[in-house]
């Protein structure tokens, strides 16, 4: 049974397109993440959701939209996709937030998205 | 906000050798959590270890060793004997308890075992 899984793992549209990438997790989290991988390897958060209330929202164009349902998903929704978007996006979770000790975060297996 | 260096980009080593990874890291907080990653070729990422900041003994895992020096602000890692299957990048990572757990990662250091 897979932990956190994120749909689709490849992704590839064209330049202006709107697109979105799920993440779901089973393991009872109640804190999930999203963060982007460029092509050097660096990771970089940009946003992250405590059952379901936005806490960490990086410097991110307005294109980039996070959306949690409830406390076990959190989507991203891409809108007039650019070049630069190019890169693995990592969903995560982890038990704990705010002041509370926090659990090592576990990831899906990324979504690989290109954009020509 | 904090920060983690990794100044190693790329790390080559043989076989059987030893090989350190280093990671120093930046925080105001007294109270902080540091992490190490792994991400091989297939590209999952994959926890190796957790540390608290009022921890600082060091931690042995197998192959795996962890310093963690306050004084220093380093988190380094070590793998004795390395084996192809340990090519991967490794990330180091901390997190700040009062800062909702913002865990923000160094640039990853690339290491290749050679046979």
């Amino acid at each position: 049974d897979t932990a956190v899984s994120q749909t689709p793992k490849y992704l590839v549209t064209q330049m202006g397109n709107d697109k979105s990438i799920k993440c779901e997790q089973n393991l009872g989290h109640d804190t999930m993440y999203w963060y982007k991988q460029d092509s050097k390897k660096f990771l970089k958060i940009m946003f992250s959701y405590n059952n379901k209330e936005l806490i960490i929202n990086e410097t991110v164009p307005n294109r980039f939209s996070p959306k949690s349902p409830d406390k076990a998903h959190l989507n991203l929704h891409i809108n007039s996709l650019e070049l630069g978007d190019s890169a693995v996006y990592f969903c995560a979770s982890s038990q704990g937030s705010g002041r509370h000790q926090p659990g090592e975060l576990f990831f899906g297996e990324g979504s690989r998205l290109t954009v020509l | 906000a904090q920060k983690v260096t990794q100044a190693q980009t790329e790390i080559s080593v043989v076989e059987k050798e030893d090989v350190t990874l280093d990671c120093v890291y930046e925080t105001r907080d007294t109270t902080y959590y540091l992490f190490w990653y792994k991400q091989p070729p297939s590209g999952e990422l994959v926890f190796l270890i957790r540390r608290n900041s009022f921890d600082e003994q060091n931690e042995i895992s197998g192959r795996y060793s962890w310093n963690f020096q306050k004084s220093t602000s380093s988190f380094n890692f070590t793998i004795t004997a390395s084996q192809v299957v340990d090519s991967a990048v490794y990330f180091c990572a901390l997190s700040e308890p009062y800062n909702n757990n913002d865990m923000r990662f160094g640039a990853g250091t690339r290491l290749t075992v050679k046979p």
